[in-house]
């Protein structure tokens, strides 16, 4: 089965800064792939995906991530962060040829101090 | 809107004691999940069901047992609960799994 890794687990910042958030995974066939966030008390939104295509997704709120094939990586940006985005975040996959076994990395707690 | 919801949002419970923890989609969605999310683990599946009374092991079945009796609804259940199994649960539905709506968590504290 395929397999997520967040590298890391607490990342804080100040407003503006720049932010990139790693994942890598572990599958030998066709993946899709999904960041999600969970802001403080919330559920789980879908943040982006990427199926097929341009492997630069964007998606809500300004967040970005590239799918790197070579070296199984799809990581999340955002050039500016902001205060709001204090969030847990997660990355995600699912096989192409089994849809249906979603495995999702341990998260990226983010803190932005204002 | 898809809403997937979770009757509990909060429960403690003894060790010992069975719990049902239910979720309901209103989306007649085929494909329904649940997963354990731990700080430091990221979120964990369960099980998941493709189909009224099917149902495959996700990574952590033991424990757990589910029930999906009709489309709408799927069940998960701890037989005989215990403090390790203290956790937030996370129920999910999906048509086309590459899209999948989460309900808001059940949090469980075993004591």
């Amino acid at each position: 089965a395929q397999s997520v890794s967040q590298h890391n687990h607490h990342v804080i910042l100040s407003e503006a800064a720049s932010l990139e958030l790693g994942c890598n995974y572990s599958y030998g066939g066709t993946v899709n792939l999904f960041w999600y966030v969970q802001y403080p008390g919330q559920h789980l939104q879908l943040l982006l995906k990427y199926f097929s295509g341009d492997p630069l997704v964007k998606g809500i709120k300004g967040f970005e991530a590239e799918f790197i094939k070579s070296k199984f990586s799809f990581n999340l940006r955002k050039p500016s962060v902001q205060w709001s985005d204090t969030a847990e975040y997660f990355c995600a996959v699912n096989a192409r040829n089994n849809n249906n076994d979603m495995r999702f990395g341990a998260g990226t707690r983010l803190t932005v101090k204002p | 809107d898809v809403k997937v919801t979770q009757s509990s949002r909060y429960l403690v419970k003894r060790t010992g004691e069975k719990v049902f923890l239910e979720c309901v989609q209103d989306m007649d969605h085929e494909n329904m999940f649940w997963y354990r999310q731990d700080p430091g683990l990221g979120l964990r599946l369960i099980y998941f069901s493709y189909d009224v009374k099917m149902k495959e092991k996700g990574d952590i079945p033991e424990g757990y047992s589910v029930s999906r009796e009709k489309k709408e609804r799927f069940s998960l259940i701890l037989e005989s609960a215990s403090t390790n199994q203290t956790s937030m649960y996370l129920c999910a539905s999906s048509l086309d799994p590459r899209t999948i709506y989460f309900g808001e968590g059940s949090w469980l504290t075993v004591v």
